[in-house]
């Protein structure tokens, strides 16, 4: 069974501080991995994707990729109250589908 | 640029009653299309997914069907919902398979 595994939190940090979001994977065969955000009662909303082992920035996210690890994480700088939302990891199984993680809930604080 | 439509927001239906719920996409042409389920509490669930017209492949067992009828178009159906069909039904598209996805509202069914 693959699967993407992900702490459901919740995660609490203080607004302006860094959010890690972290998530493991366990499908060697993953080429591609997603961030979503997702507010409650709403629909998810792709904040960003990752092919590459490293780091990818956008803005105040920084995607982070380790395949020898199987470990994909988001940071999030300067976080604000906004910010608070679930967020979930996807991976694209070598099956050509994506596999979501059942998120963890980040609570940014005033 | 592509928009992907899902109605309704939310549906209230009573156990053994029957389900069509309706997606579109706009702006592009031969989408992956997928339908997923996310239960209270749980993560999001591939219930559906086709790669083109008339070819749907099914991931979970259960009362729900798919159709595609047309390039853009996917519909999930029963015949006769459950207690346990009860949760948000999202559908998404992608370029193809293994690329990001964009998800319609959702669907919030309740089934009483």
């Amino acid at each position: 069974q693959k699967e993407v595994e992900q702490n459901s939190g919740p995660l609490s940090v203080p607004e302006g501080a860094i959010a890690s979001l972290n998530c493991t994977y366990s499908d060697r065969g993953s080429q591609s991995f997603f961030w979503y955000r997702q507010y409650s009662g709403k629909s998810p909303e792709l904040i960003m994707f990752i092919y590459s082992n490293g780091d990818k920035e956008d803005g105040r996210f920084t995607a982070q990729l380790n395949k020898a690890s199987q470990y994909v994480s988001l940071l999030i700088r300067d976080s604000q109250p906004s910010d608070s939302a679930t967020y979930l990891c996807a991976g694209g199984g070598s099956q050509g589908n994506l596999i979501f993680g059942k998120g963890t809930k980040l609570s940014v604080k005033p | 640029s592509q928009t992907i439509h899902q109605w309704p927001a939310t549906l209230v239906q009573p156990v053994g009653s029957p389900l069509s719920l309706e997606c579109t996409v706009e702006g592009t042409s031969n989408p992956n299309l997928y339908w997923y389920r996310q239960a209270a509490g749980r993560g999001l669930q591939l219930l559906f997914y086709s790669v083109g017209i008339g070819q749907i492949s099914s991931e979970v067992p259960q009362n729900l069907s798919a159709s595609r009828p047309q390039d853009r178009q996917f519909i999930l159906s029963s015949k006769k919902l459950l207690l346990s069909d009860s949760g948000f039904y999202l559908c998404a598209w992608s370029v193809g398979t293994g690329r990001e996805a964009f998800f319609g509202q959702g669907t919030r069914l309740t089934v009483v």
